[in-house]
C-alpha cells in the first residue's frame, strides 16, 4: 500500500545518455512534484503539476522534461545527462490547497539516486 | 522571497538526552505554513508536522514537540529522551499562500544519537 512510489531506486549511467524516472501516487492527490536533492542534502523544487498541467518550472534546463499522463503519474525524462545531474530525485504529491484548504502537505516517494559517470 | 535557515549543521547527543533543532524563517506573507520532515539514513523523506501561521499553539506528539513563535519567526523542534532511531537529517520547510504549493526547505540538521 505504498503511497508514492518511484522507479528505479538507483540509476547509474554514462554522460550523454537519456534516462527516465517514473513516479506514481495512490493517494488520489491532484498535484505532483519533482525535487532534486544535491550532495549537500539541499532540496529544491524542480516542477509541479496540477491535474496534468505544469504549474511550477524552476528554471530547470530544457534537458529535463516532466510528463504527466494522468494525475496519478508524473515521470521525469532527462536528455544528454551531465555529471552535475548526479543527485537524488524525489517525487511528491499533495492536494492543491485551492481545491482542498488545509490539505497541502506533500508526501514524498523513496527517491531515485542518479549517478552519472 | 522565502527563506528557511537551519543554523545547526550537525548535532551529536547521547541517548536519552533532550535535543532542540532550530528553524528560523523569512517571509513577507502574513499567512503561511511550516513543516518538519525527517530523512533517516535509508533516505526517504517522512512528514512529521504541519503548522499554520495563525496557530501559535505548541504541539506535542509523544517524544516530539514543536515550539512556534511568530514574533521571532522560529519553529523549533525538540526531541525528548532521544533514541538511536532518531538519528536522521531533519528539514524545516515553508509553504507560502497561493497556488503552486512551492515548498522551500532549510539546509537540514544532521542529528546523531549515540549510545
Amino acid at each position: 500500500d505504498t503511497a508514492v512510489s518511484q522507479t528505479p531506486k538507483y540509476l547509474v549511467t554514462q554522460m550523454g545518455n537519456d534516462k527516465s524516472i517514473k513516479c506514481e501516487q495512490n493517494l488520489g492527490h491532484d498535484t505532483m512534484y519533482w525535487y532534486k536533492q544535491d550532495s549537500k542534502k539541499f532540496l529544491k523544487i524542480m516542477f509541479s503539476y496540477n491535474n496534468k498541467e505544469l504549474i511550477i518550472n524552476e528554471t530547470v534546463p530544457n534537458r529535463f522534461s516532466p510528463k504527466s499522463p494522468d494525475k496519478a503519474h508524473l515521470n521525469l525524462h532527462i536528455n544528454s545527462l551531465e555529471l552535475g545531474d548526479s543527485a537524488v530525485y524525489f517525487c511528491a504529491s499533495s492536494w492543491d490547497r485551492e481545491n482542498r484548504p488545509g490539505t497541502d502537505t506533500q508526501y514524498f516517494g523513496p527517491g531515485t539516486r542518479l549517478t552519472v559517470l | 522571497a522565502q527563506k528557511v535557515t537551519q543554523a545547526q549543521t550537525e548535532i551529536s547527543v547521547v541517548e536519552k538526552e533532550d535535543v532542540t533543532l532550530d528553524c528560523v524563517y523569512e517571509t513577507r506573507d502574513t499567512t503561511y505554513y511550516l513543516f518538519w520532515y525527517k530523512q533517516p539514513p535509508s533516505g526517504e523523506l517522512v512528514f512529521l508536522i504541519r503548522r499554520n501561521s495563525f496557530d501559535e499553539q505548541n504541539e506535542i506528539s509523544g517524544r516530539y514537540s514543536w515550539n512556534f513563535q511568530k514574533s521571532t519567526s522560529s519553529f523549533n523542534f525538540t526531541i525528548t529522551a532521544s533514541q538511536v532511531v532518531d538519528s536522521a537529517v531533519y528539514f524545516c520547510a515553508l509553504l507560502p499562500p497561493g497556488g503552486g504549493n512551492k515548498l522551500t526547505f532549510g539546509t537540514g540538521t544532521q542529528l546523531k544519537v549515540e549510545l
